[in-house]
């Protein structure tokens, strides 16, 4: 088993770039998250889904999309990258909200 | 806004002494967890407590909750140049699907 997937690792972007974050698992689970983390603070969630087709926003959503098409993967949309985005974006998986997130690696990206 | 907060925010401790760290939160809860973070990498979960639990153990961690008091501590025992890492707690409050973080405690093991 793979677990989670993030790609790509690092990416330097422009001002006002779009850009798409790819999170994919293979573990069969229903609950999948992306947060961003910023030096020295805890984890804040952007968007989540419950299941294939089925989103919704986080505590930090503006600038970002999501969608959900397949219970594997579940990517992120930068929809026109500004600086204040400069982060490392953890996206997670999980048989639900109650039960132990599986992390990826993380991107670190950086905003120009 | 954030639900749990750690203290301390950092903690350096000789190699082989004990590690305690705590977690506050503000809303009734399922449950609270703990997880690792090693510097630049992933977080990984070291253990999950329910709210109708009051001890876990696994391995050298022992985690603590207290509901009346909405708050949980993590025990480290014999602590290991290895455990050198933040660790944060995450709680899910009952009314949505959304997980909440902690800051984090930055824990140090000298040798």
């Amino acid at each position: 088993n793979a677990g989670v997937t993030q790609t790509p690792k690092f990416q330097v972007l422009k001002t006002g770039q779009s850009m798409t974050l790819q999170c994919a698992q293979d573990m069969n689970h229903e609950y999948m998250s992306w947060y961003r983390q910023d030096p020295g603070m805890g984890l804040r969630l952007i968007h989540y889904s419950v299941g294939a087709g089925i989103t919704d926003q986080g505590e930090v959503p503006n600038g970002y999309n999501v969608s959900r098409s397949t219970t594997e993967d579940f990517p992120l949309r930068l929809l026109s990258a500004a600086p204040s985005q400069t982060s490392v974006y953890f996206c997670a998986s999980s048989y639900g909200v109650a039960e132990p997130q599986h992390f990826g690696d993380g991107t670190r990206l950086s905003i120009l | 806004s954030q639900q749990g907060e750690e203290d301390p925010q950092a903690l350096s401790i000789q190699e082989g002494e004990n590690a305690t760290m705590n977690c506050s939160y503000k809303t009734s809860i399922n449950n609270l967890q703990w997880y690792r973070q090693n510097s630049g990498r992933g977080l990984v979960h070291l253990i999950l407590i329910r709210s109708n639990e009051r001890e876990k153990h696994s391995g050298r961690l022992r985690v603590t909750l207290d509901t009346s008091k909405k708050s949980s501590s993590l025990l480290i025992t014999a602590s290991r140049a290895a455990d050198t890492a933040s660790y944060f707690c995450a709680t899910d409050a009952r009314s949505n699907y959304q997980l909440i973080w902690g800051a984090g405690t930055k824990l140090i093991i000298k040798p």
